[in-house]
Order: structure tokens, then sequence, then C-alpha cells
């Protein structure tokens, strides 16, 4: 069965360090999302990707985080410096047009 | 944001009875509903949805029940197993926006 992947799937860096997390959404799917979740917190919405734009984004994706498809397959969250409330696990989840989100397996990034 | 509510951190459970897991929302908007399952260090793993047009929707050992008026779901799991444990995170989707919201998720615990 198709799944989301990402990689790695642990990251540690300093404070002020810039970070890319990678994820492999399912191939024939056409929205791919980034979520978030701080330890001991619930799950949040960073934002959402279609059609090689940013279609939503929650008050968390600020200026610091950035997108990116760099081609057909791979889809990138970047944090241009990190702080270490960014720590966290990131999720990648893609999905076809029907309402079920898929997810990956998460990246966990630890800021120092 | 206290859109989406699971109230009750923790349950526990014999194998073989049946588990509620309890869920309520606030917004309105919302008119598709997912349970997810969550494993330590793994993404959450996509388990059942309903439509807000639906009351019930069944897949197996698990149902999904929706009450709009009471703006209230449930997650039955019956008959419960071992590997059912884990966290059960419902999540809430306003299609015009298509950004999943959480709950704080509920850790189900099935005791041999």
């Amino acid at each position: 069965e198709p799944e989301v992947t990402q990689t790695p799937s642990h990251q540690v860096t300093q404070m002020g360090q810039e970070v890319i997390l990678h994820c492999v959404p399912i191939s024939n799917h056409l929205y791919f999302y980034w979520y978030r979740q701080i330890l001991g917190q619930k799950v949040e919405f960073l934002v959402s990707f279609y059609n090689n734009e940013i279609s939503e984004k929650s008050e968390i994706f600020d200026d610091q985080f950035s997108v990116e498809r760099p081609d057909g397959s791979n889809f990138t969250l970047k944090i241009r410096s990190t702080k270490l409330e960014d720590s966290a696990m990131y999720f990648c989840a893609s999905f076809k047009g029907r309402n079920e989100q898929f997810f990956g397996p998460g990246t966990r990034l630890t800021v120092l | 944001d206290q859109q989406v509510k699971q109230n009750s951190p923790s349950l526990s459970v014999q194998e073989g009875r049946i588990s509620i897991l309890n869920c309520d929302y606030t917004n309105s908007m919302f008119d598709y509903f997912l349970w997810y399952k969550k494993y330590p260090a793994e993404g959450p793993t996509f388990l059942i949805s309903i439509s807000s047009i639906k009351d019930k929707n069944e897949d197996g050992r698990f149902t999904v029940f929706l009450n709009k008026s009471a703006k209230h779901l449930s997650l039955h799991i019956v008959p419960s197993q071992p590997g059912d444990s884990a966290v059960y995170f419902c999540a809430a989707l306003d299609t015009g926006r298509r950004a999943l919201t959480f709950g704080s998720g509920t850790r189900l615990q099935v005791q041999p």
C-alpha cells in the first residue's frame, strides 16, 4: 500500500540554523500538508499546498517557514532560523481529493 | 483554541469489551470528521470518517456516531483488542479549508 515517507526521522540542530525536512507524498495525491506536534500538545496545522502554491497557512507558519515541491515527488519544509520552540514532531500529509489525509511517520526536530 | 475537544485523556478497557471514545466540537462549519490512531514514534493512521450528512458509519470493528445537534461524535470499538492500545485523535474538517483541526487525543489501553 502506498505511503507517505519522511526523512530524516530525527534532526538535531543548533538554534539559528536552517533545517529542511523532506517528505515524499503518495504519488497520485494532489494536496500536501505540514502539521506539527509539540510534545504533550495537539497536532497543529501549519500549511497546505496545492497546484504548486500555498493554499492556506496557519498563524504558526510565519516568514521563517517555507515549503517547496522542487520536483514531481518531494515536498519540503524549510525553517530558516530555528528557535528552541520549533522543537516538535513534524508530520507531512497528503490526500487525493476525498477528505482522508494520510500522514507520514514524522520527523522529530530538536533545537538546542 | 478548543474547537475540537477530547475530554478524556485516557481510557482503560478489558479485551473483548467495547471501547467508546468521545469528541466534542464547537465550530458549526465543520462538515467532515475523522478518527486517527497513533502509536508512539509514528504518524497518525487514518481509521474511519463520517460526513456531517450522516449519523453513523461502520467499518469492521469500528463505528463512528455523529450527533450534529449536540456537536458530539464518538468512536466505538467492538470487540476491543490489545493491539488497539494507542492514542486516538478526533479531527474535524471544514471542507472549504481542508486543514484538519485535531483534538488532544485519548490514550486507550486494552487490558488482556
